[in-house]
């Protein structure tokens, strides 16, 4: 059962123009999710995250709304830049005393200049 | 730099032939993970480890081992490697649980 789901598996986007990622997800008890980035033959790195207790987290020129209501989060990109384009994976922790981080499958983002 | 590293970055075996997989972090991180990433699955944890001495099973434990010796250093294992273990592999740390994870390159395994 995929708890943390993205369901679009790639995403184009013209530079200069928002880029909106989506992710949904089934557990009630996560309680705190992240954004990472991945490029093709490195590690995925750490975006951005946002704790249950708030609906909005901004850094630049990313930001992610969380809508606890309805099980979704989303990622923004505004402007979307050419370097910008790689997997993009949203995961989430349960509660305190977790250790265990729970990934979507990705989705690819291609700002095409 | 503050980094984690892996070693192998890329490595072809048979089936049945014992590997191991090293993961070490330079930033004095408690918590370390090993995850598996494969198409269409997105990054699945295998094994997760809080402390020295201290390992659990993750979401996809099975025909994999790791071990906790060292704060620095924490060793994937496949015992009797097996073709679905063919995967790209990621070691990660961080210092506390909502603290950001930090990945190493990741290892490329093939088993034939």
């Amino acid at each position: 059962d995929q708890q943390v789901k993205q369901n679009s598996p790639s995403l184009s986007v013209q530079e200069g123009r928002i880029s909106i990622l989506n992710c949904d997800y089934t557990n009630s008890m996560f309680d705190y999710f992240l954004w990472y980035k991945k490029y093709p033959a490195e590690g995925p790195t750490f975006l951005i995250s946002i704790s249950s207790i708030k609906d909005k987290n901004e850094d630049g020129r990313f930001t992610v709304f969380l809508n606890k209501s309805a099980k979704h989060l989303s990622l923004h990109i505004v402007p979307s830049q050419p370097g910008d384009s790689a997997v993009y994976f949203c995961a989430a922790y349960s509660g305190a005393g977790s250790y265990q981080l729970t990934f979507g499958k990705g989705t690819k983002l291609s700002v095409i200049p | 730099e503050a980094q984690v590293t892996q070693n192998p970055r890329y490595l072809i075996t048979v089936t049945g032939k014992k590997l191991t997989v090293t993961c070490s972090q330079n930033m004095n991180h408690e918590y370390m993970s090993w995850y598996r990433q494969d198409p269409g699955l997105g990054l699945r944890q295998i094994y997760y480890s809080m402390n020295v001495e201290v390992t659990d099973k993750g979401d996809v434990p099975e025909g994999y081992k790791v071990s906790r010796k060292e704060k620095r250093n924490f060793p994937l294992i496949l015992e009797s490697p097996s073709p679905n273990q063919t995967s790209l592999y990621f070691c990660a740390s961080r210092q506390s649980l909502q603290e950001t994870q930090y990945f190493g390159p990741g290892t490329r395994l093939l088993v034939l």
